[in-house]
């Protein structure tokens, strides 16, 4: 079965650089989630989209900006990187139907 | 408001002995319960989940978990432990608070599994 799909797996940028990480939901799938999780941390809720709307937001940082595509995949948008954004970011994705999330395998970003 | 508390921060068992991984949740909506797991630097999967249906759920792996409403507990249990169980687990419960779904993750919990 299909699964979420995350790209790039792995990104290393500088200090003050910015980066875009990509999901690609499973097919069918109207919601999207993003997570972060710090080294040794739980997953901390970024933001989700539904139907290509935001429709909840978490602790996410005024420096990234997320949306949600025709096509349903979504993009994260990180500027002004720092250190502190080094960190495993998930998607996850769901139907309305369905409680479930399933996750992604992440992006793996440092910050130098 | 929702919370997830798991009570271990690490597990440590032997081989083909039984797990239990401890969590309590607090909801004041009727809420939906998880558990994923994390291999090392790997991405989360779910283990199994608890919607309003039956309250013993079977999982992948041999897992499975009771949901006890009046001990607000959905506590994570296995017969017999494999060297491949060792992972972080999480307790993850969402539900409609404010009209709108919430998933909150517990801390996790380590299991390692000793041979």
């Amino acid at each position: 079965a299909a699964g979420v799909i995350q790209s790039p797996r792995h990104l290393i940028k500088e200090k003050r650089e910015t980066a875009t990480l990509k999901c690609y939901p499973i097919p069918r799938h109207d919601t999207v989630y993003w997570y972060q999780q710090g080294p040794g941390q739980d997953p901390q809720f970024l933001i989700s989209f539904y139907e290509k709307m935001q429709s909840d937001k978490g602790s996410i940082p005024d420096r990234f900006s997320a949306q949600q595509f025709s096509d349903y995949h979504s993009e994260l948008n990180m500027s002004s990187l720092e250190l502190g954004d080094s960190a495993l970011y998930f998607c996850a994705s769901s139907t309305t139907a369905d409680s479930v999330e399933y996750f992604g395998p992440g992006t793996r970003l440092t910050v130098t | 408001a929702q919370s997830v508390t798991q009570l271990d921060s690490h597990v440590s068992v032997s081989e083909g002995t039984p797990v239990l991984l401890r969590c309590n949740y607090s909801s004041s909506y009727s809420p939906s319960l998880f558990w994923y797991v994390q291999h090392p630097n790997k991405g989360l999967q779910l283990l199994l989940k608890y919607t309003s249906a039956a309250t013993l759920v079977k999982g992948i792996n041999g897992f499975e978990a009771e949901f006890k409403k009046s001990e607000t507990s959905f506590h994570l249990t296995k017969p017999s432990a494999h060297m491949s169980d060792a992972a972080e687990y999480f307790c993850v419960v969402s539900s409609m608070d404010t009209g709108r779904r919430a998933l909150t993750f517990g801390s996790g919990t380590r299991l390692q599994v000793q041979p």
